[in-house]
């Protein structure tokens, strides 16, 4: 079945960085653009980042100012999000969704 | 960007009520609209695509409707298992979500 599994959440301190992961299976990964979506707690969903089929595309929030990168390794059915200069605002949940099929998200917590 | 808006921002309905909820955009986004349920504590689940389309293994007493700028989300004889928040999303362009419409039962 098809499934969609994040890793790499935690407590960071602002300023530093992470790098999330999403490990996809039971369906043809590079059939699909791959999008990031996250969830501040309490609050409703926000959309991150996408990127193509074959990773040449990306796109991300302008919101982010350009702090996140979005990729993808094709080879290891894996999507990716850089997360760079963390700021306490980014504290959600992230989802990793073709927007069908959603993982059950990864949760990210940026406290000093 | 299209902006998104969702009224009501929530609403309380008996067991077997019909339930509407409204989606609108800022600009046309044609019929490239989902509509997702979500439950507390859950990953979002897609209920309709395309503004019209029931997704596999979704009960028929959901629908959607509209297409350009006014959308709509039907319940037709609520459960309890309907209880969730619904958010519309428009993919005509870079995506964005609407803020929710929060469902309880009576």
């Amino acid at each position: 079945q098809v499934q969609l599994v994040e890793s790499g959440g935690g407590v960071v301190r602002p300023g530093r960085s992470l790098r999330l992961s999403c490990s996809a299976s039971g369906f043809t990964f590079t059939n699909f653009a791959m999008h990031w979506v996250r969830q501040a707690p309490g609050k409703g969903l926000e959309w991150v980042a996408v990127v193509s089929t074959d990773g040449s595309k990306t796109y991300h929030a302008s919101s982010l100012k350009g702090r996140f990168t979005i990729s993808r390794d094709n080879s290891r059915n894996t999507l990716y999000l850089q997360m760079n200069s963390l700021r306490p605002d980014d504290t959600a949940v992230y989802f990793c969704a073709t927007l069908g099929f959603w993982g059950q998200g990864t949760l990210v917590a940026v406290s000093s | 960007d299209i902006q998104m808006t969702q009224s009501p921002s929530s609403l309380s309905a008996s067991v077997g009520d019909r339930v509407t909820i409204t989606c609108q955009s800022s600009h046309d986004v044609r019929k490239f609209l989902n509509w997702f349920q979500q439950r507390p504590g859950r990953a979002p689940k897609l209920l309709i695509y395309d503004a019209s389309n029931l997704d596999t293994g979704v009960p028929s007493r959901f629908s959607g409707s509209g297409s350009g700028t006014h959308f709509t989300l039907t319940i037709n004889g609520l459960q309890p298992e309907d209880s969730a928040t619904y958010y519309c999303l428009q993919y005509e362009n870079l995506p964005s979500f609407g803020p929710g419409t929060k469902v309880s039962i009576k």
